[in-house]
């Protein structure tokens, strides 16, 4: 069974700081997605990572894929108050059933 | 375009009723999927449709837990018997072909009283 981990569950940080979000998975995955969901929200793609090696960014922002460690990184850079928001990490097993597990999220408080 | 679209947007209920749940999603996207969010965790998968059929219903909780897609476009979720343990946020996503990214509707928050 497919376990999606991430660390930590809940993060308080000052503005102006770098940290950095853990997303661990049990098994071989064919791609990783994050996702952000505000307080009473639906939830906002923000990165795709499709292969070992996969880095994107988004301003403050930068997801990076290790398949082979089976770990996927959410990078904050100069955090600022708007980040202020849930994140999750969810792994696609697709090609074997359709599935997609989600972690449990990262709740991220940003201090002004 | 038009987003995934969601009704309602709230439904309270008493325990022991039946309810709908609607899910529209974007024009032209074959796969559909229906997930609960219960408040503090993350969605959990509930069934996958490809077309009209259900490619992968092993997420539904019990037999309770219904979902028609009959023409291939919009998706219902039915609860028969609700439980105060049903009470979550029922997410729904479509994408274009089931082996792309998943755009998710604004949710149903559901309320069994």
């Amino acid at each position: 069974e497919l376990k999606v981990e991430q660390n930590p569950l809940f993060l308080s940080m000052q503005e102006g700081k770098n940290y950095t979000i853990y997303c661990n998975y049990s098994t071989t995955s064919d791609r990783l997605y994050w996702y952000r969901q505000d307080p009473g929200k639906s939830l906002e793609s923000l990165f795709v990572l499709l292969s070992n090696g996969a880095v994107k960014q988004e301003g403050r922002l930068m997801a990076s894929l290790d398949t082979k460690a089976r770990l996927s990184t959410l990078h904050i850079t100069a955090a600022v108050h708007d980040l202020s928001a849930t994140y999750f990490c969810a792994v696609d097993m697709r090609y074997r059933d359709d599935k997609i597990i989600f972690g449990k999220g990262t709740r991220l408080h940003i201090l002004p | 375009g038009a987003g995934v679209s969601q009704t309602p947007s709230n439904k309270v209920t008493e325990k022991g009723k039946y309810v709908e749940l609607r899910c529209d999603p974007i024009s032209g996207h074959t796969a559909l999927y229906w997930y609960r969010q219960s408040l503090g965790q993350g969605p959990e998968f509930l069934i996958y449709f490809q077309g009209t059929g259900a490619a992968d219903d092993s997420g539904l909780p019990n037999d309770r837990f219904f979902a028609v897609r009959p023409e291939g476009s919009v998706s219902t979720l039915k609860i028969q018997r609700t439980e105060r343990g049903d009470s979550a946020m029922y997410l729904c996503a479509s994408s274009l072909s089931g082996q792309g990214e998943q755009y998710f509707g604004p949710g149903t928050r559901l309320t069994v009283t």
